[in-house]
């Protein structure tokens, strides 16, 4: 299985709601990813969680809590967002401790937020 | 001036045609990624390179790394070949990917 899966793939959701983003893969890697990608743009790296522990923090706002339960599972939960937190949310994940580690994507979920 | 430059920016071509797309770099990486995404969609890593050539299928990538310098080529190429075409450097000394702007390709039927 070389596949990361993301749901939902579609979320629209209003600046009062809480929701959640979820993450999956099953390749035995250790290293998982968030990325946020607006419009013709390239993916801005969000956080990046290492052995189930918050690694990096790209200083994004605390309305964006990532969450790593396990080392096949990593949840975005969304809380008082902004319009212009509308984007494509991408999950990658990597092997750990290699020289260098290539990055598996996800197919996104695309993000509204009215 | 970018990290990481992608040329050209936009191409339009017939399908068959041999296509090549090119990545230059101005940082000392430890490999470089060649990614496809379709429109609305998530991204495909194609190849992740730190020398010489990878082949796949009708895809090839090729580094110089004394040069800097990276080049993706489609060959035969076919409309579901229609994407951006990204190039991301791993830096030496860092562990966050530099991104090209991409290079949007349409092969036209």
């Amino acid at each position: 299985d070389t596949e990361v899966t993301q749901t939902p793939k579609h979320l629209v959701m209003g600046m009062t709601n809480k929701k959640s983003l979820k993450c999956e893969q099953h390749m035995g890697h250790r290293a998982m990813y968030w990325y946020k990608q607006k419009a013709k743009k390239p993916p801005e790296l969000m956080f990046v969680y290492s052995y189930e522990k918050l690694s990096i923090n790209e200083s994004v706002p605390s309305r964006f809590s990532p969450e790593c339960p396990n080392s096949s599972l990593l949840n975005l939960h969304l809380h008082a967002l902004q319009p212009e937190d509308s984007a494509l949310y991408l999950c990658a994940s990597s092997q750990v401790g290699q020289l260098y580690n290539e990055q598996f994507f996800g197919p996104g979920t695309r993000l509204t937020v009215l | 001036k970018n990290e990481v430059e992608q040329s050209p920016q936009n191409l339009t071509a017939q399908e068959g045609e041999f296509i090549t797309i090119n990545c230059s770099y101005s940082v000392g990486i430890s490999a470089l990624h060649w990614l496809q995404q379709h429109p609305g969609g998530g991204i495909v890593s194609l190849f992740m390179l730190s020398s010489g050539k990878k082949k796949h299928g009708r895809l090839i990538a090729t580094i110089n790394i004394q040069e800097k310098h990276s080049s993706l080529h489609i060959t035969a190429s076919h409309p579901r070949d229609s994407a951006v075409y990204i190039c991301a450097v791993l830096p030496d000394s860092n562990y966050q990917l530099i991104w090209g702007a991409g290079t949007k390709l349409i092969i036209k039927p």
